[in-house]
């Protein structure tokens, strides 16, 4: 089972939008709706951020948010703040065979 | 709140096996939550190793399946990996996390690195 694509990096600026794309297959983020996105900042472990698609825990600011389209997940931040540099990992349910499959991994940056 | 900390060797040597513990404390490992562990390899992304129910149901990574187990231990309150037949692949960060991949994966332990050498 191959890593979820996404892309290496993506920037912009304080106050912008940015979205970051997490391509599966059909066996994975397009058959199913468990799809999460974490966070992780240098030295300290990954924080959940988004689940089950579009799912916010308590405590993460509205301003992040996921979405799906067919084999595709999203997850974007608007209003970019600072403290949002930080990698960005997407995580699907892929089957009773693979279980689950992360990708591989996109760093934000805060221009 | 629920806080999880794992504890075991940083060195292990090849083709032995890798064995660590998470401390559940904050809340039980009896809980209708799936006990998960996920490993970061040096420089590279995150890696979904396998997961555990309460009541013995466990789920592996397929590239894992024939050198890995995952139990919990309900009188300890804990959860635990063990990994045969290491190599220095098997190097990594070493996370242990609540939840399953239906309702995400939180809180997550501080993460122990694990080095695999002779």
């Amino acid at each position: 089972q191959s890593a979820l694509t996404q892309p290496r990096s993506v920037s912009g600026s304080p106050g912008q939008s940015v979205t970051i794309s997490c391509t599966g297959t059909s066996s994975d983020v397009g058959g199913y709706n468990y799809v999460s996105w974490y966070q992780e900042h240098p030295g300290k472990a990954p924080k959940l951020i988004i689940y089950d698609v579009t799912k916010r825990p308590s405590g993460v600011p509205d301003r992040f948010s996921g979405s799906k389209s067919g084999n595709t997940a999203s997850l974007t931040i608007s209003g970019l703040q600072a403290e949002d540099e930080a990698d960005y990992y997407c995580c699907s349910y892929a089957g009773t065979y693979t279980f689950g499959v992360f990708g591989t991994g996109t760093k934000v940056t805060v221009l | 709140q629920v806080q999880l900390q794992e504890s075991g060797p940083g060195l292990v040597k090849p083709s032995g096996t890798l064995s660590l513990t998470c401390a559940v404390s904050g809340g039980s490992v009896s809980s209708s939550n799936w006990w998960t562990w996920v490993r970061q390899s040096p420089g590279k992304g995150l890696e979904w190793i396998g997961e555990a129910y309460p009541t013995g149901s466990t789920n592996y990574n397929p590239s894992l399946r024939s050198r890995l187990t995952i139990s919990i231990d309900r009188s300890k309150n804990q959860f635990s990996l063990k990994l045969s037949s290491v190599t220095a692949a098997d190097t990594a960060v070493y996370y242990c996390v609540r939840g399953g991949l239906w309702d995400g994966f939180d809180p997550w332990g501080q993460g122990t690195l694990v080095i695999v050498s002779s």
